[in-house]
């Protein structure tokens, strides 16, 4: 009965490879995001989507691309891995925008290491 | 802008002392919600509390409250009766609930608790 399951939870790669970490959640909720936590535990939003549309672009290299199938899953495909994208990787959901204020639902977060 | 300021990168704390772990905002939007998560060594991000920007109340979930200082833009979380467990990373965060639902998150505090 998990809410929000990503997978892999570990992913070490080579730089240059291109990659893909999936995300689903069984909340019903409107809204999924991708947040990068880097070494500092710094933890920064990266893309949100709202019932399939993107919402939320950071300033993300377009090396990353979210895909959104339906409004319970958002993947994140990242092309040419570079060292400095080694980080972990959490997915989150909530309910959409005008329906209150709910809570991030994360993931159990993906930890990438590019060598 | 949007921000979160977290002052205390380390925290220590007696076994079975309380401790408040310090958050204040800054945000021009009259609806905004305020949120404490637990982050422990193990990596996966918990949900602790939430505070609405109209609530008249503190907030309290158990052994968690939120010190809620609307005039002073403060969200504090107290954590009375600290537990061996309590030892983690905790992140403030705040979301707008106008524009997307979009969350910013504090630097956040690693509590410690001695015993």
């Amino acid at each position: 009965d998990t809410a929000v399951s990503q997978t892999p939870k570990y992913l070490v790669t080579q730089m240059g490879n291109d990659k893909s970490i999936k995300c689903e959640q069984n909340l019903g909720h409107d809204t999924m995001y991708w947040y990068k936590q880097d070494s500092k535990k710094f933890l920064k939003i990266m893309f949100s989507y709202n019932n399939k549309e993107l919402i939320i672009n950071e300033t993300v290299p377009n090396r990353f691309s979210p895909k959104s199938p339906d409004k319970a899953h958002l993947n994140l495909h990242i092309n040419s891995l570079e060292l400095g994208d080694s980080a972990v990787y959490f997915c989150a959901s909530s309910q959409g925008p005008g329906q209150g204020t709910s809570p991030l639902h994360f993931g159990n977060g993906t930890r990438l290491t590019v060598t | 802008a949007q921000k979160i300021t977290q002052t205390q990168p380390g925290m220590f704390v007696q076994e079975k002392e309380a401790v408040t772990l310090d958050c204040t905002y800054d945000t021009s939007d009259p609806s905004y919600g305020l949120f404490w998560y637990k982050q422990p060594s193990s990596g996966e991000m918990i949900f602790l509390i939430y505070q609405g920007s109209y609530d008249q109340q503190n907030a309290t979930e158990g052994r968690y409250s939120l010190n809620f200082q609307k005039a002073r833009k403060s969200a504090n979380l107290v954590i009375s009766a600290s537990q061996l467990g309590d030892s983690a990373m905790y992140f403030c965060a705040m979301s707008r609930i106008n524009t997307g639902n979009q969350f910013y998150f504090g630097t956040g505090t690693s509590l410690t608790v001695i015993p």
